[in-house]
C-alpha cells in the first residue's frame, strides 16, 4: 500500500512564482526525502529531512514536517523552467528498511 | 564518479524468457534496492537488500529474484517474465540503513515484455 501520497497530482505555475507541494503518510518515520524525476530518467535526490527535525533548507528549496500530522510540504521558491519536473516524497519507515514512495507531483513552470 | 549504473537500459523480451537486469554501484554503499515505475502508481519497492546475503521483499515481490553475493552488485532476476512485468525499473542504493542518508539512483531500465 502506498504510505506517502503527495498533493497536488499536477501543479502550472507561473516562471518566477512560488511552489509548494505537499505529502502525507501513514506510518512512523525515520525520515522523509523529496526528490526530483525529469521525464523519464533517474530520480535526484533534493532534501532528506530526520523525524526529529521540523524545517530544512537547501539554496531555493525549504521543506518542512510535521509528525503529529503524519505530512511534509516542499516549497520552490522563485521557480525557474528548469525546476519542471515530476516530484516524489520517499518515506524510510522505522518499523522495517523499507523505502515508500508516493505517487508524485508534476509541476510545469510556464515561462 | 559515485554513480549506479544498470544494463541493459532498453530491454524488449517474450513471455517466459528469463532475464537478468544488472546493478553495481561504485560507493561501498550498504543498502541497496529495486523499484518499478509504472504511471499513476509512482515507484514501488520490489526488493531491498541490507548488505551482503541479506534481502527482503518489498511491496511488489512477485514475480522478481534477487541476490546480493557481493557489496557492489544486485541483480534484479525474472524468471518467467510476463506483460504485466512491462515497467521502468530503478536501482537505488545508500550508505546503510540508518536514517541519515539519501537514495542514489540508476539511470532506469525499460522493459517490454510481449
Amino acid at each position: 500500500s502506498q504510505q506517502g501520497e503527495e498533493d497536488p497530482q499536477a501543479l502550472s505555475i507561473q516562471e518566477g512564482e512560488n511552489a509548494t507541494m505537499n505529502c502525507s503518510y501513514k506510518t512512523s518515520i525515520n525520515n522523509l526525502q523529496w526528490y526530483r524525476q525529469n521525464s523519464g530518467r533517474g530520480l535526484v535526490h533534493l532534501i532528506l529531512i530526520r523525524s526529529n527535525e521540523r524545517e530544512k533548507h537547501s539554496g531555493r528549496l525549504r521543506v518542512t514536517l510535521d509528525t503529529s500530522k503524519k505530512s511534509s510540504s516542499l516549497l520552490i521558491t522563485a521557480s525557474r523552467a528548469a525546476d519542471t519536473a515530476s516530484y516524489f516524497c520517499a518515506t524510510d519507515l522505522n518499523r522495517d528498511d523499507k523505502i515508500i514512495f508516493g505517487k508524485g507531483t508534476r509541476l510545469h513552470i510556464l515561462p | 564518479e559515485a554513480q549506479v549504473t544498470q544494463n541493459p537500459r532498453y530491454l524488449i523480451t517474450v513471455t517466459g524468457k528469463k532475464l537478468t537486469v544488472t546493478c553495481s554501484q561504485n560507493m561501498n554503499h550498504e543498502y541497496m534496492s529495486w523499484y518499478r515505475q509504472d504511471p499513476g502508481l509512482g515507484l514501488r519497492q520490489i526488493y531491498y537488500s541490507m548488505n551482503v546475503e541479506v534481502t527482503d521483499k518489498g511491496d511488489v515481490p512477485e514475480g522478481y529474484k534477487v541476490s546480493r553475493k557481493e557489496k557492489r552488485n544486485f541483480p534484479l532476476i525474472l524468471e518467467s517474465p510476463s506483460p504485466n512485468q512491462t515497467s521502468l525499473y530503478f536501482c537505488a542504493s545508500k550508505k546503510d540503513r540508518t536514517s541519515s542518508y539519501e537514495q542514489y539512483f540508476g539511470p532506469g531500465t525499460r522493459l517490454t515484455v510481449t
